[in-house]
């Protein structure tokens, strides 16, 4: 067990830019899931796959985000023309699919947008 | 839609004592989880302890218990013999939606320890 790997742990930009985030989760895990933390806040539910297979999005991902898993095995998450309300920390977790399984976090990426 | 409220911003205790976290939430769904995660400053989200809705008994991990009040939809953390390496922000969450694929965070309670 390796952990919940996350890249980069810091990305500064400019306002319109477009980023993207890397995670890698833990090996024997199906289950990957987007989170994104506001100063001050518990983490927010942004979207999560099962495999490949993107099963859920929330309302909080607007049409600049994007989030895929091309293999069932690592995430990316891209924001395009990004806009200072973007910058928060972004969460990446995993799980096991069995309902009792906890999900697992990584060290996140912190976005700052200037 | 489910809700998860933590109504103490910040709390401390002294080293060796007992300290309580409270947490109350909201949801329609019969089958869900409740969990308490631990986020050190600038560290990862860790796994405190965790209670299955459907369990009566009252989950423990050595010096983390809960109370888990089901009726009053609540779920409260006791940390006993309070330890310097305690101090994070602790965040209750609710995890639901079939195969509790979907984590609800509270705001988080940021706990000091004293020594």
């Amino acid at each position: 067990d390796t952990g919940v790997s996350q890249d980069p742990r810091h990305k500064i930009t400019k306002r319109g830019q477009n980023v993207t985030f890397r995670c890698d989760p833990i090996s024997e895990h199906n289950r990957l899931y987007w989170y994104r933390q506001t100063l001050g806040q518990g983490p927010e539910f942004l979207t999560y796959f099962q495999n490949e297979a993107q099963l859920e999005k929330s309302r909080l991902l607007s049409d600049r985000f994007s989030a895929e898993r091309p293999k069932g095995s690592f995430s990316t998450l891209e924001i395009q023309r990004t806009e200072q309300g973007d910058s928060a920390m972004y969460l990446c977790a995993s799980s096991r699919s069995s309902s009792n399984q906890p999900q697992h976090f990584g060290d996140g990426t912190r976005l700052s947008i200037l | 839609a489910q809700t998860v409220t933590q109504s103490q911003p910040e709390m401390s205790v002294q080293e060796a004592e007992t300290v309580t976290l409270s947490c109350t939430y909201d949801t329609s769904e019969s089958d869900y989880y409740l969990f308490w995660y631990k986020q050190p400053p600038s560290r990862q989200m860790i796994l405190v302890i965790r209670q299955e809705a459907y369990k009566q008994q009252n989950a423990t991990e050595n010096r983390f218990s809960v109370n888990f009040q089901k009726a009053a939809k609540s779920f409260s953390l006791k940390i006993s013999d309070s330890q310097l390496g305690d101090a994070a922000m602790y965040f209750c969450a609710m995890g639901s939606g079939g195969s509790n694929y979907k984590l609800t965070f509270g705001k988080g309670t940021l706990l000091t320890v004293n020594p």
